[in-house]
């Protein structure tokens, strides 16, 4: 089984443009999340979804939005990026417990 | 609302030392606890897991944590390390039917 998935894994973009993060996990899991990584800041979570069609923030939404139309994928859009959303940005899955974690994508905005 | 406390953002131990990563949380439900680890340069790995039942639990690389209801506290314990085992760890907190909150994580140093 390929797990999580992410894709991109690296992307550079200039400030104002936006991308979208695809999160693809085979597990038929209910919980996904995307987080980000910063150094000193440990992950913080972004968004979160319980279920296919079902979207909630988590601690820093702000900047980001996201969308669970099918239930393996989830996807995470940055409209107008900001240099203040560098940062590493991992993807999770998980069956009310365990959580399952993507390589990470990093993106850089200059 | 949960949330995790990793003491030390960084722990130096020489090799063969013991260590021990304290963390809190805070919830005003039951919890499940995890410790994940993140090697360099990749994604995080589960290391052990609180869910119910014994309150000492056990990774099979030799790492050890102890569920204190009391201090609410979830502290990972090695009693001798290896170079191997430098990598980040991360304490989380769920309860059944919500989201994973991290701890901010505890960069393990090993010294020769």
């Amino acid at each position: 089984n390929a797990g999580v998935t992410q894709t991109p894994k690296f992307r550079v973009l200039k400030t104002g443009q936006s991308m979208t993060l695809l999160c693809a996990q085979d597990m038929n899991h209910e919980y996904m999340y995307w987080y980000r990584q910063d150094p000193g800041m440990g992950l913080r979570l972004i968004h979160y979804s319980v279920g296919e069609g079902t979207t909630a923030k988590g601690e820093v939404p702000d900047g980001y939005n996201v969308s669970r139309l099918k239930k393996q994928n989830f996807l995470l859009g940055l409209e107008s990026a900001a240099p203040s959303q560098t940062s590493v940005y991992f993807c999770a899955s998980s069956y009310r417990v365990e959580a399952f974690f993507g390589q990470g994508t990093r993106l850089t905005v200059v | 609302a949960q949330s995790v406390t990793q003491l030390d953002s960084q722990v130096p131990v020489f090799e063969e030392a013991p260590v021990e990563l304290r963390c809190n949380y805070s919830s005003s439900v039951s919890v499940y606890l995890f410790w994940y680890v993140q090697y360099p340069n990749q994604g995080l790995q589960l290391l052990l897991k609180y869910l119910s039942g014994s309150t000492l639990v056990e990774s099979i690389n030799g790492f050890e944590a102890e569920f204190n209801k009391s201090q609410t506290s979830f502290h990972l314990r090695k009693p001798s390390v290896h170079i191997s085992d430098t990598a980040e760890y991360f304490c989380a907190v769920s309860n059944r039917d919500d989201k994973i909150i991290f701890g901010k994580g505890t960069r393990l140093h090993i010294l020769p």
